[in-house]
């Protein structure tokens, strides 16, 4: 069975600071990996997908990799910002076309 | 383009009733999932689709039951709620392309249990 860990639970930074969220996932035979935002009492938000061929995903101030191997994916957040505080969700695709979440990284961002 | 819609957003529910949350998705996707997400947690899989007629258990189903009669309707049923069905649901569709998996979720409907 699939298991998706995030760790930390919760986070608080300065405004400006790079910052790291960890993803890890108990069997690397995954499909992708994706990485949601979640403002709350809100719906998702899709940041990035990675593709299980594919080693890291770039989208403005967003990097992720993704090393399947030791089942691990990072998502990196550059001079971060107040609009950045949110929840943050790690998921993978399985071959079954279930996409299995984690629990989440609450990012506070301090001004 | 209307997305994922989910009906109803908010309901109040008693011990014991029944009730059915309805998501439609206009975008023909063959893909549809019921997820739950309860306070400081992910979204855990109920039940999920992978086409018109098929459903299929995922993580967390007990309690639940699902249908998927037409392509684009995807019905969660409590049969008879309970106070740990308190939580808020969401109805998600996706595809499978090119470049990986494409996925849509609606904005969720906030249901309570008392």
């Amino acid at each position: 069975k699939q298991e998706v860990t995030q760790i930390p639970a919760a986070l608080s930074v300065p405004e400006g600071e790079n910052l790291v969220l960890n993803c890890s996932f108990t069997d690397s035979a995954i499909y992708n990996l994706q990485w949601f935002r979640q403002d709350p009492g809100k719906g998702l938000t899709s940041l990035l997908l990675i593709q299980s061929s594919q080693r890291e995903q770039t989208s403005g101030r967003l990097n992720a990799s993704l090393d399947k191997s030791s089942g691990r994916s990072t998502l990196y957040i550059a001079a971060s910002q107040p609009g950045d505080s949110a929840t943050y969700l790690c998921a993978v695709w399985d071959s079954s076309y279930k996409l299995i979440f984690g629990s989440g990284t609450r990012l506070l961002v301090r001004p | 383009n209307a997305g994922v819609t989910q009906t109803p957003k908010f309901r109040v529910l008693k011990t014991g009733q029944s009730m059915t949350l309805l998501c439609a998705q206009d975008m023909n996707h063959e893909y549809m999932y019921w997820y739950r997400q309860d306070p400081g947690m992910g979204l855990r899989l109920i039940h999920y689709s992978v086409g018109e007629g098929t459903t299929a258990k995922g993580e967390v189903p007990d309690g639940y039951n699902v249908s998927r009669l037409k392509k684009q309707n995807f019905l969660l049923g409590l049969e008879s709620a309970a106070p740990s069905q308190t939580s808020v649901y969401f109805c998600a569709s996706s595809y499978r392309g090119d470049s990986g998996n494409t996925i849509y979720f609606g904005e969720g409907s906030w249901l309570t249990v008392v």
